[in-house]
C-alpha cells in the first residue's frame, strides 16, 4: 500500500534561515512520482516539482532544492534563505503507475511559518 | 494562459439544500480531477475523468455527490442533499495525458 509521512506538522524559521521539510514514502512499485505542493495561506495548490523513480539526480530551483534518495524512500525539499512569501502548508505526493498514475497520494503537509 | 477556474470561491448553505461546484479546466488538458480537503482526512481524491468519461470515482463519499463533465471545458460536482459534515474545501485540478496537475484556487464550503 502506498503512503506518504510528513512527520514535521509545523515549523518555524526565522527570516533568511535554511529549512528542510522532510518527506518519507512507501510503495511496492517500481514506477512512481514523487511531487511537492505549496499550498499559501491564499489556499491555492500550486505545484512545484515533480520526480520519476528513476531519476535520483538532486534537482535545484533558486533557493529551492530537492534531495531524492531511493534508499531511505525520501524525498526532502530544502528551502535556503527562507523569506516571509514561503510561509505556507507544503504538500509532499505520490503516484504510482500500477494503481495508476493519476492518483495522488498526499501527505498530511507540514506548515512553515517564516517569522520577519 | 488561464489556469484552472472554479466557481464560486466560498458558498455557504444550509443542510439539505442542494449544492453546485463549478469547474473549467485548463484549455486542451485531457484529464480533470475533483479532491476534497478536510482537517480529518487531509486532501482526497473524489473523482477523475479522462476526456470527459468519469474513470474512477471510489472516492466520491456517498451518492448524495455527483459529478459530471459535459463537454472538455466544463465540469460540476453535485451535493444533494448537502450535510454539516460535507464542509471543507474542494478543488478541481486538470492535466495533459495524465501528468502535472494543476490545480484550482478551490472552492470553500459550508452547511450549516
Amino acid at each position: 500500500a502506498q503512503k506518504v509521512t510528513q512527520a514535521q506538522t509545523e515549523i518555524s524559521v526565522v527570516e533568511k534561515e535554511d529549512v528542510t521539510l522532510d518527506c518519507v514514502y512507501e510503495t511496492r512499485d517500481t514506477t512512481y512520482y514523487l511531487f511537492w505542493y505549496k499550498q499559501p495561506p491564499s489556499g491555492e495548490l500550486v505545484f512545484l516539482i515533480r520526480r520519476n523513480s528513476f531519476d535520483e539526480q538532486n534537482e535545484i530551483s533558486g533557493r529551492y532544492s530537492w534531495n531524492f534518495q531511493k534508499s531511505t524512500s525520501s524525498f526532502n525539499f530544502t528551502i535556503t534563505a527562507s523569506q516571509v512569501v514561503d510561509s505556507a502548508v507544503y504538500f509532499c505526493a505520490l503516484s504510482e503507475a500500477q494503481t495508476g498514475a493519476n492518483n495522488l497520494f498526499f501527505g498530511t503537509g507540514t506548515r512553515l511559518t517564516v517569522i520577519p | 494562459d488561464a489556469g484552472v477556474i472554479q466557481s464560486p470561491r466560498h458558498e455557504v448553505t444550509e443542510m439539505g439544500q442542494e449544492v453546485t461546484l463549478r469547474c473549467k479546466p485548463i484549455s486542451g488538458h485531457d484529464y480533470l480531477f475533483w479532491y476534497r480537503q478536510t482537517m480529518m482526512r487531509g486532501l482526497e481524491l473524489l473523482i477523475y475523468f479522462n476526456n470527459n468519461v468519469p474513470i474512477d470515482d471510489s472516492g466520491m463519499p456517498e451518492d448524495r455527490f455527483s459529478a459530471k463533465m459535459p463537454n472538455a471545458s466544463f465540469s460540476t460536482l453535485k451535493i444533494q442533499p448537502s450535510e454539516p459534515r460535507d464542509s471543507a474545501v474542494y478543488f478541481c485540478a486538470s492535466s495533459l495525458e495524465g501528468n502535472i496537475q494543476y490545480f484550482g484556487a478551490g472552492t470553500r464550503l459550508s452547511v450549516l
